[in-house]
């Protein structure tokens, strides 16, 4: 059984930079049947996609966000990281990891718990 | 980006009762429409996918049923643990998009 496990900081300041690593176990991340992402959710809100990873190292990114983004995988750790630069208070979510099936279009069958970030001076 | 729209945003009824959610999409998403159950607290969990196809584990009151723009989730009778908040997602053209949500909630 694949599991995601979310890990980082809690508490960020305004225009620094979100970093959070996501650590896959129970399976291999470097398959290429699979790509890696990041989901978020602002409290109360709905669901946004950050972007993912495959094992190829190509990424899609949200254009909404590309500009700030960056994801990659570490697969001799089998962690998986997002970082996001000059945040504010609007990137207050939480934080999903996300594994995608490559064969079926990017279908997520699997997610991490989520971590809460607050973005606070 | 494609805009996902649900409705009702909430939709009250009562144990035993049929629910049907609603999910349109501003250009076709051929099959390609997920809907997800998320529950205070918890990553939202599979459902259905391309359109109409069950998740590993999923009860068959669960069905999902459209194509093109206009997609349906209908749960058959409503069990007290299907409270919960339903999403359905495009993954047609990325960026994946997800709708607003529609709540279910115990009349």
């Amino acid at each position: 059984q694949v599991q995601l496990q979310e890990s980082g900081p809690g508490l960020v300041k305004p225009s620094q930079t979100l970093s959070l690593t996501c650590t896959v176990s129970g399976g291999s991340i470097s398959s290429g049947n699979y790509n890696w992402g990041w989901i978020r959710q602002p409290a109360g809100k709905g669901l946004e996609w950050i972007g993912r990873v495959y094992t190829t190292g190509r990424t899609n990114y949200n254009p909404s966000l590309m500009s700030r983004v960056s994801i990659s995988m570490d697969t001799s750790k089998t962690q998986v990281s997002l970082k996001l630069s000059s945040v504010t208070v609007a990137d207050t979510a939480v934080y999903y990891c996300a594994r995608g099936r490559v064969g079926d279009n990017g279908l997520v069958d699997y997610w991490g718990q989520g971590t809460l970030v607050t973005v606070s001076s | 980006e494609i805009v996902l729209t649900q409705s009702p945003a909430t939709l009250s009824l009562s144990p035993g009762e049929r629910a049907t959610l609603s999910c349109r999409a501003s250009q076709t998403v051929s099959s390609y429409l997920a809907w997800y159950q998320q529950k205070p607290g918890q990553a939202p969990r599979l459902l259905i996918y391309d359109t109409s196809n069950r998740a590993t584990g999923i009860p068959a009151r669960f069905s999902g049923s459209g194509s093109g723009t206009d997609f349906t989730l209908t749960i058959s009778s409503l069990e007290p643990e299907d409270f919960a908040v339903y999403y359905c997602q495009q993954r047609s053209i990325w960026p994946d998009s997800f709708g607003q949500g529609t709540k279910l909630e115990i009349k």
